[in-house]
């Protein structure tokens, strides 16, 4: 089973770019790397997804190294409105063709302004 | 499009009184998930459903029973309430595996629950 491992809890001020590094040593093959945002009272949002070298789209970029056992999800000039709690999620593919996800307690970022 | 709805958005229950979440999602997924947040903490998956008539066992079922009876609907029973499964309780959907991007789950904006 795939884990995680990520910083607790990061601050950054408005305008920067912030890189959260995320660890999954174990992680299997055929495993896609996944980062969801959540805001409070509010359901995961997915950000963005990848297998390896770099993925990028409107709201972020993803680094994965040849090796894979580590990716940093990039955030480009946040905003107050980036302050949310982020996951690095590893999945494990479930019985029937699904997919599960297991959750750690994320990092919780906080911009300042 | 609605996207994944959940009803209701709050309840407080006693001990031993049961009660159903309702999820229901207009994008047509095949695949749907029911998840529980404790506070400060990531979710963990309860139960899902890879499609109509069928349900499989998460992380932590035990107190939990769901049914998808149709495909756009994933209910969630609590048949005696315990304070121990007071959470916030998300649902999620999904595409299948084929259809579309199925390793991308989207969520509902969860029910808190409180039982004393």
């Amino acid at each position: 089973l795939a884990k995680t491992t990520q910083p607790i809890s990061m601050d950054s001020y408005e305008g920067q770019e912030v890189n959260i590094t995320c660890s999954h040593n174990n992680i299997a093959t055929n495993d896609y790397i996944t980062w969801y945002q959540q805001f409070p009272s509010q359901g995961p949002r997915f950000i963005i997804q990848g297998y390896k070298t770099k993925v990028t789209n409107e709201v972020a970029s993803l680094f994965i190294p040849a090796d894979r056992k580590s990716s940093t999800l990039s955030l480009p000039r946040v905003s107050l409105s980036d302050t949310a709690v982020y996951y690095c999620l590893v999945g494990d593919a479930l019985p029937q063709g699904t997919y599960k996800y297991i959750f750690g307690t994320g990092t919780r970022l906080k911009v300042l302004a | 499009n609605a996207g994944v709805t959940q009803t209701p958005k709050f309840r407080v229950l006693k001990t031993g009184q049961s009660m159903t979440l309702l999820c229901a999602q207009d994008m047509n997924h095949e695949y749907m998930y029911w998840y529980r947040q404790d506070p400060g903490m990531g979710l963990r998956l309860i139960h899902y459903s890879v499609g109509e008539g069928t349900t499989a066992k998460g992380e932590v079922p035990d107190g939990y029973n769901v049914s998808r009876l149709k495909k756009q609907n994933f209910l969630l029973g609590l048949e005696s309430a315990a304070p121990s499964q007071t959470s916030v309780y998300f649902c999620a959907s999904s595409y299948s595996r084929g259809t579309g991007d199925y390793y991308e789950q989207y969520f509902g904006p969860g029910t808190r629950l409180t039982v004393t």
